[in-house]
């Protein structure tokens, strides 16, 4: 089972749109977790970063949440454009080792229609 | 913009031939990752080089082979490709340190899509 779970597995929202996409993890011991985003045929771009000690963090229209005692985070996404189509990523590392492991979940595919 | 550079971006090639995707970052990261990426699924890691001369396997058995003779170059090689070979392969790169927001964060290539007939 993996670590670290993302839901939806798809959207589809319409252009000025808010949506939220959901991360789950069970990865112990925790060091940080990053959503990244994955342009079609491209390699994954970070977005934001968030450790133990942050609950809330925005980048633009992109705001990350962490709840490091439920092992949830969440992304939202706010006036949705259709440069948001893309796969969120979420990706959590551990404190296994000096770089950490990674863990990544499978994807949230976004589709922004206008 | 991250200055890390796949080529090539798309293969198609016949079963038994041997290929090589390169990857070159300008970065000066010591750190350097190959992740194969099927679709709907997760990054899987299946080799990663903390330096010259360091090579490591990753977590996904893979029967290619890499080498890291140059801090900047990091090639994968497939001696004899298959069908079970095609997918999505992306290069990475980090810093090195243990403290600092960058720390852990990975610079991806654009991929190198490899189709096996």
């Amino acid at each position: 089972k993996n670590q670290v779970e993302q839901s939806p597995q798809s959207l589809i929202i319409l252009e000025g749109k808010n949506c939220t996409l959901q991360c789950n993890y069970t990865v112990s011991p925790f060091s940080n977790l990053r959503w990244y985003k994955q342009d079609t045929g491209r390699g994954p771009v970070s977005l934001t970063i968030m450790t133990f000690s942050e609950n809330t963090k925005s980048n633009g229209r992109y705001t990350a949440t962490l709840d490091a005692d439920t092992k949830q985070s969440s992304l939202h996404i706010t006036a949705s454009q259709l440069s948001d189509s893309a796969s969120y990523i979420c990706v959590v590392s551990d404190r296994g080792s000096t770089l950490g492991r990674l863990y990544f979940g499978r994807g949230t595919q976004l589709t922004v229609w206008p | 913009e991250a200055d890390i550079y796949q080529t090539p971006r798309y293969l198609v090639i016949g079963t038994g031939k041997k290929i090589t995707l390169e990857c070159s970052q300008t970065m000066g990261h010591d750190k350097m990752y190959w992740y194969q990426q099927d679709p709907g699924m997760e990054l899987h890691l299946i080799h990663y080089s903390y330096g010259v001369n360091s090579t490591e396997k990753g977590d996904l058995s893979s029967e290619s082979t890499v080498s890291r003779i140059r801090t900047e170059h990091f090639p994968l090689t497939l001696e004899s490709a298959r069908p079970s070979h095609t997918s999505q392969y992306l290069c990475a790169s980090s810093e090195s340190g243990t403290s600092g927001e960058n720390t852990g964060e990975l610079f991806f290539g654009e991929g190198s899509r490899l189709t096996v007939l």
